[in-house]
């Protein structure tokens, strides 16, 4: 089967620590994706990557950044933790073009900053 | 923007078939459309996806209109475990694009 893993289910911060969420694929896949899902606004794109070492901003990259280093993981990075950083972030990744690109998600990771 | 409208919730007895609409009035040549389905507490999940033509997998049937401005997802026997948020998104293939989401239906599968 194929897998997308995130490092924690569940985590809690607090303001102003740095954070680190890893998100972990096997399927050799290029593109890797990062969102957030909050009540009421549904899944928004903060980052996502092509290939390594390459990155794009999404539609909320504000207070994020991201790393990959290697095929397989993609980092998303929280400088400075604030609380309306609190939501539940899923990782996602995607074959190359011309597959059917369907999107893997991981189970997600549901943060909270204190 | 989503570029698509879907009613926000519906119910659906088990073991009855659970046909989901989704209007996609502006959709251009080149896209397609997409569904995922959202358990809760879990990430999304494909389901199916298609051009122009109706497709059928394991998991659910889609039917497009012939102008392509809606399309409906057709679960042909609903169970208790197929309760979720539906999510119906337009995009261009071949798509290493980000999907982009709506509000979905929260569909509620009921005994």
């Amino acid at each position: 089967d194929v897998k997308v893993t995130q490092s924690s289910r569940y985590l809690v911060k607090r303001t102003g620590e740095k954070v680190f969420l890893e998100c972990v694929q096997d399927m050799d896949h290029e593109n890797m994706f990062w969102y957030r899902q909050d009540p009421g606004l549904g899944l928004r794109l903060i980052y996502f990557s092509y290939d390594v070492k390459m990155k794009e901003k999404g539609d909320i990259p504000e207070g994020y950044s991201v790393s990959r280093e290697k095929k397989e993981r993609f980092s998303l990075i929280l400088e400075s933790a604030s609380t309306n950083q609190t939501s539940m972030y899923l990782c996602a990744s995607s074959g190359p073009t011309g597959d059917d690109n369907e999107q893997f998600f991981g189970p997600g990771t549901r943060l909270t900053v204190l | 923007d989503a570029k698509t409208t879907q009613p926000p919730s519906m119910d659906c007895a088990e073991g009855r078939a659970a046909n989901l609409p989704c209007n996609h009035s502006t959709i251009s040549g080149n896209e397609y459309v997409y569904w995922y389905r959202q358990i809760h507490s879990q990430g999304p999940q494909y389901i199916i996806h298609g051009l122009k033509n109706n497709e059928t997998n394991e998991m659910a049937s889609l039917i497009i209109t012939e102008d392509r401005k809606s399309s409906t997802l057709i679960l042909p026997h609903a169970t208790l475990r197929d309760t979720a948020v539906y999510y119906c998104i337009v995009r261009v293939m071949p798509g290493n694009t980000p999907l982009v989401f709506g509000k979905g239906t929260r569909l509620s599968v009921i005994a």
